[in-house]
């Protein structure tokens, strides 16, 4: 596709439930990012994939939240057991590696109720 | 966290005019990155400049950073409504993880 794709845009979920996100990176980017954007905290990073280099998990909140990438394209976060303070727009960004500009996908606008 | 403060936190001017947001951070950085969002969804990137560089110009849009003092800013020039948006620096240091200032809310009034 032409840019970042996330899915899905919305997503309401129940306090406790386990929620999968889903971003599609522009094809041939080997740079990975996600972060969220809530009213409290702002943006914040989140985990950063390089190529096949260990991810940086640095900024995840919580043993709560993990991210895979599989074949160095697709990448899915994962929050198990939600908590309202997980509510936030949650963005995926793609880049052609380290020092280029990052292109970003319209977000997923997660609701914990 | 958030590592960088922009000021003003809001900002509101007749089509026209010129709009002027700073940007200053806390540590070294191999460059400094300006988006624009609207409506709280997806991010726009608008221009990077890297910590040799002084200054750059991408059509209306002039960054300039000082890394002495640790601040850069952003110049939209002959402002249009259609620049209605909220615009935030973030910074690049080791790794490449982008991490975001406050943001500036611009208003461009018709």
């Amino acid at each position: 596709g032409a840019g970042v794709s996330q899915s899905p845009s919305n997503k309401v979920t129940e306090k406790g439930k386990d929620v999968e996100l889903r971003c599609d990176p522009i094809s041939g980017h080997t740079a990975l990012y996600w972060y969220r954007q809530s009213l409290g905290q702002g943006l914040e990073f989140l985990i950063y994939f390089q190529g096949n280099s260990a991810p940086d998990k640095s900024g995840l909140p919580s043993d709560r939240f993990s991210a895979e990438r599989t074949g160095g394209s697709v990448s899915t976060l994962t929050i198990q057991r939600t908590q309202q303070e997980d509510s936030a727009v949650y963005l995926c960004a793609s880049s052609k590696g380290p020092n280029y500009e990052q292109y970003f996908g319209p977000g997923t606008r997660l609701t914990v109720t | 966290s958030q590592q960088g403060e922009e000021d003003p936190q809001a900002l509101s001017i007749q089509e026209g005019e010129n709009a002027t947001m700073n940007c200053s951070y806390k540590t070294s950085i191999n460059n400094l990155q300006w988006y624009r969002q609207n409506s709280g969804r997806g991010l726009v990137h608008l221009i990077l400049i890297r910590s040799n560089e002084r200054e750059k110009h991408s059509g209306r849009l002039r960054v300039t950073l000082d890394t002495s003092k640790k601040s850069s800013s952003l110049l939209i020039t002959a402002s249009r409504a259609a620049d209605t948006a909220s615009y935030f620096c973030a910074t690049v240091k080791n790794t490449d993880k982008l991490i975001f200032g406050t943001g500036t809310r611009l208003q461009v009034f018709p």
